[in-house]
C-alpha cells in the first residue's frame, strides 16, 4: 500500500535554530514529491516540488532533498522564524497517476519559540 | 486575483440536514478538487475534476455529491449531513499538463460540525 510517513509528529524549536523533517514513503515509482506548509486555520501552500529525478530544492530558508533509492525526503528550515510556526506535509505523487491519486502525510507540526 | 476562494468559512448543520459548500476559483485552471482534512490524518481526497464536465470519486466519496457547474466553480454537497463529516474542507485547483499541473493551489477552508 502506498504511504507516506512524516516524523517527527511534532516539534519546538527556539527562533534562530535550524531544524529538519522527515519524510518517508512506500509509493514507488513516483512522478514527484512536494512539501506543503499549512498555518493554522489556513489551506497548504506549496514551499517545494520535486521531481524523481531531483534531489535538493531550495525556496529562501527552507530546503527540501530527495534520496529518491532510500525513499527518504527531509525539509530543513534556516534560522527559524517565529512565522515559520505551521504544519509541514509531505505529498507523493505516484508515477503514472494523476492529480487525483496524491499520497498525503499527516503532517509535522512546527512550533518556533521565542 | 483571489485564488481560490470558498464560502462559508464556518457552518454547523443538525444531523439529517443538507448544505453545499462552495468554491470558486479565478486562476483558468482545468482540474479542481474537494478534499477533508481531519485530525491526525493526512488530506483525503472525496471528489475532483479534471476539467470541465467531468467529476471522479476519490478515496471518500461517500455521503457527498459534487457539481462542476463551470471551469470556474466546483461544489460540494451533504445530502443528509451525519456526525463522521464533521471536518475542514479544502477546494484545490491545479492547471493541466506538464509540470505545471503538479502544482495544487488551495482555499481557506470550510469548517463543518455536524450536532
Amino acid at each position: 500500500k502506498n504511504q507516506v510517513e512524516q516524523s517527527p509528529q511534532s516539534l519546538i524549536i527556539l527562533e534562530g535554530k535550524n531544524c529538519t523533517l522527515q519524510c518517508n514513503y512506500t509509493v514507488s515509482p513516483f512522478s514527484n514529491l512536494r512539501w506543503y506548509k499549512q498555518d493554522t486555520g489556513r489551506g497548504p501552500v506549496s514551499l517545494t516540488i520535486m521531481t524523481f529525478s531531483e534531489n535538493t530544492k531550495s525556496n529562501g530558508r527552507y530546503t527540501a532533498t530527495l534520496d529518491a533509492d532510500t525513499k527518504q525526503s527531509s525539509l530543513h528550515i534556516t534560522a527559524s522564524q517565529l512565522s515559520d510556526s505551521a504544519s509541514y506535509i509531505c505529498v507523493v505523487s505516484p508515477y503514472g497517476g494523476s492529480q487525483g491519486n496524491l499520497i498525503f502525510g499527516k503532517g509535522t507540526k512546527l512550533s518556533v519559540k521565542p | 486575483n483571489a485564488g481560490v476562494t470558498q464560502t462559508p468559512k464556518f457552518q454547523v448543520l443538525k444531523t439529517g440536514q443538507s448544505m453545499t459548500l462552495q468554491c470558486a476559483q479565478d486562476m483558468n485552471h482545468n482540474s479542481m478538487y474537494w478534499y477533508r482534512q481531519d485530525p491526525g490524518m493526512g488530506l483525503r481526497l472525496i471528489y475532483y475534476s479534471a476539467s470541465e464536465g467531468t467529476t471522479d470519486k476519490g478515496e471518500v466519496p461517500n455521503g457527498y455529491n459534487v457539481s462542476r457547474l463551470n471551469k470556474r466553480e466546483f461544489s460540494l454537497r451533504l445530502e443528509s449531513a451525519a456526525p463522521s463529516q464533521t471536518s475542514v474542507y479544502f477546494c484545490a485547483s491545479s492547471s493541466s499538463g506538464g509540470s505545471s499541473s503538479y502544482e495544487q493551489y488551495f482555499g481557506p477552508g470550510t469548517r463543518l460540525t455536524v450536532t
